[in-house]
């Protein structure tokens, strides 16, 4: 069965561009989650999403957002790129929403010039 | 909130032989689980080991265990008989446990590198 895959894996944007990455869960499960790793630090929650609806927020602007799909898959946009969105994006997948284990994907690394 | 804070940035280790890390976190909670996450060069986050604070006994899994002192709000990951692959950056972290939590949210330390020397 596949992992938890995500797309595109290396991208180079510019200062105000905006971004959207992609997050497939393994089969089944219904809860995706987005964190951020900045260079050198632990992730960062970002949002938890489960059954299409957010269910929870981390300390993040307004100008990240998310949506999961209705074959569970989601999104994370990120407006008006800043230098300091260069990061390594991670998305997890987990069966229920607040319970089990979270199984994470290869990332997805951002760089702003 | 709570936090995790890992105060080895770097460890090495001998092939062969075992190696120790450290993990402190803080919260005001009773119920929650704890986490040692591997993250090799790969980037994908590989879970290690869980414990659930309401055990006593310590977690293992094969050469990792694990040594939760709870009231000291301690959590160290105890690999025996490196091997060259684990080699990676080890991460600890907290999740909560409690009925009102509505997410899965982990909160990560720093991390610490490991290498293992041949």
């Amino acid at each position: 069965d596949a992992g938890v895959t995500q797309s595109p894996t290396h991208l180079i944007k510019t200062r105000g561009q905006q971004v959207t990455l992609r997050c497939s869960p393994i089969s089944g499960h219904k809860s995706v989650s987005w964190y951020q790793q900045v260079l050198g630090q632990g992730p960062q929650f970002i949002f938890q999403y489960y059954e299409k609806e957010e269910r929870g927020r981390g300390n993040f602007p307004d100008r990240f957002s998310a949506r999961q799909f209705p074959n569970y898959s989601s999104e994370l946009n990120v407006n008006a790129l800043l230098l300091g969105d260069s990061a390594l994006y991670l998305c997890a997948s987990s069966l229920r929403q607040n319970t089990g284990e979270l199984f994470f994907g290869e990332g997805s690394r951002l760089t702003v010039l | 909130a709570q936090t995790v804070t890992q105060s080895q940035p770097e460890m090495s280790v001998q092939e062969a032989e075992t190696v120790t890390l450290s993990c402190t976190y803080d919260t005001s909670e009773s119920d929650y689980y704890l986490f040692w996450y591997k993250q090799p060069p790969s980037r994908q986050m590989i879970l290690v080991i869980r414990q659930e604070a309401y055990k006593q006994q310590n977690a293992t899994e094969n050469r990792f265990s694990v040594n939760f002192q709870k009231a000291a709000k301690s959590f160290s990951l105890k690999i025996s008989d490196s091997q060259l692959g684990d080699a990676a950056m080890y991460f600890c972290a907290y999740r909560s446990a409690t009925p009102s939590g509505a997410t899965n949210k982990l909160v990560f330390g720093a991390g610490t590198i490991l290498r293992v020397k041949s």
